[in-house]
């Protein structure tokens, strides 16, 4: 299966800083890209999908302001986590698809970052 | 809006027993994905199984197989000859083939094989 990385694995920030996670496909171009968190011992929650060069379409009740994200190449999306609370901590998990061949296109997961804000 | 249901928070198997996760969801589409996850304690999402909603045909992957049942809109995972390394999370997701294709989760069934 394809690639995707993400960096950094973890990370410790304090208070009212921001963070800038990346998503990358290593082998494939992604033509789109999703953000998802995870608390503890629970799902995946989307936040928002991405298609390269386009504007991010935000999940309800995720704040745009604060989870910038950006897709800016077939290969590489970011989430800035900005002004960063102790409520932001969490586990991002990025995954990536690309180009459509049949109906179906499948998500390649990134292996996570789990940030931690003090 | 679809939504995916996993009624077994947690389960917990002998070595090579066989083990079926359940899960079932609410959609008015007639065309869809299921899919069955694993994410061990590594935290990397791993595809398992992919079952097409306009196939009858259960899919079957080495030792995972699925139940499905469209009209009761039900999507088992059997796991048999179970391993520790089937050790994990498991999670049910439905995607619509339209759009974005998003995938929606259930709540996980957390998996322990005891040796």
């Amino acid at each position: 299966g394809a690639v995707v990385s993400q960096h950094p694995s973890r990370v410790i920030c304090k208070s009212g800083t921001s963070v800038k996670i990346e998503c990358r496909s290593l082998d494939f171009q992604a033509t789109t890209m999703f953000w998802y968190r995870q608390f503890p011992k629970k799902s995946l929650m989307l936040m928002a999908t991405s298609n390269e060069g386009s504007k991010a379409t935000y999940e309800q009740g995720v704040e745009k302001d604060k989870f910038l994200i950006n897709h800016a190449s077939l290969t590489l999306s970011t989430l800035t986590v900005t002004s960063a609370h102790p409520e932001d901590s969490s586990f991002y998990i990025c995954s990536a698809s690309g180009s459509r061949e049949s109906s179906y296109n499948e998500q390649f997961f990134g292996p996570g970052t789990r940030l931690t804000v003090l | 809006a679809q939504t995916v249901t996993q009624s077994q928070p947690e389960m917990s198997v002998q070595e090579a027993e066989t083990v079926t996760l359940s899960c079932t969801y609410d959609t008015s589409e007639s065309n869809y994905y299921l899919f069955w996850y694993k994410q061990p304690p590594s935290r990397q999402m791993i595809l398992v199984i992919r079952q097409e909603a306009y196939k009858q045909q259960n899919a079957t992957e080495n030792r995972f197989s699925v139940n499905f049942q469209k009209a009761a809109k039900s999507f088992s995972l059997k796991i048999s000859d179970s391993q520790l390394g089937d050790t994990a999370m498991y999670f049910c997701a439905f995607m619509k083939p339209q759009g974005a294709q998003k995938l929606v989760f259930g709540q996980g069934t957390r998996l322990t094989i005891n040796p």
